[in-house]
């Protein structure tokens, strides 16, 4: 398995409060990526990296920024938390590009995360 | 605008039957396409993937068939086992490493 961890595994929070998810990788791998799962949605996502301090909106990005000031952590933000950002979060991380070839990427377990 | 679109929220099947999963697409600059398994409260895993110039790759009891003219993605499992049960999600790269996923269809094997 892909070393990644998330944490925390659980959180419930109060609308209005900053909420920060983090990522860790082990694998020094470049791209990290951050989605949301919801019913009848799939994943979605959020934001991604592709280097230290290089990143890229999703498509679902209003609402969340992030920051990668080392290889191996990927920080999502929620700068005042709503209810409608109550969901399961997920983070990838991927080697990115080799050629013409394809590296797929491998997930962490995920966060629930509630806002009441 | 949904790009990618697995048309069925849920397949039952028989252990041992096959279970074939199904999965749309609009966009026809997608030149990858997965398919992600996922188990109740752990984060998805890879499955299986195609690339566009292909129309199958099979792997043990997983095939992909891709049909390009129809857009038209799917997964068969043959023999399928109880331990297949989990949502499956489709999903294409479109630009450099990104992916655009499916709405997911949970299968369930009943033994």
């Amino acid at each position: 398995d892909a070393g990644i961890t998330q944490s925390p595994r659980h959180k419930v929070t109060e609308t209005g409060t900053p909420v920060t998810l983090r990522c860790h990788q082990t694998e020094n791998h470049r791209y990290m990526y951050w989605y949301r799962q919801d019913p009848g949605h799939g994943l979605r996502l959020i934001h991604y990296s592709y280097g230290v301090k290089d990143t890229d909106k999703g498509e679902v990005s209003d609402g969340y920024s992030v920051s990668r000031s080392k290889t191996e952590d990927f920080l999502l933000t929620l700068e005042s938390a709503t209810s409608s950002q109550t969901s399961v979060y997920f983070c990838a991380i991927s080697e990115g590009l080799a050629g013409s070839s394809y590296n797929e990427q491998f997930f962490g377990p995920g966060t629930r995360l509630t806002v009441l | 605008d949904q790009q990618v679109k697995q048309n069925s929220p849920s397949l039952s099947v028989q252990e041992g039957r096959i279970s074939i999963l199904n999965c749309d697409y609009t966009n026809s600059m997608f030149d990858y396409f997965l398919w992600y398994k996922k188990y109740p409260a752990e984060g998805p895993t890879f499955l299986i993937s195609i690339s566009s110039i292909k129309d199958k790759n099979e792997d043990g009891r997983f095939t992909v068939f891709l049909n390009k003219s129809a857009k038209h993605l799917s997964l068969h499992i043959v023999p399928s086992q109880p331990g297949d049960s989990a949502v499956y999600f489709c999903a294409a790269r479109t630009s450099g490493s990104r992916l655009t996923f499916g709405e997911g269809t949970q299968l369930t094997v009943n033994p």
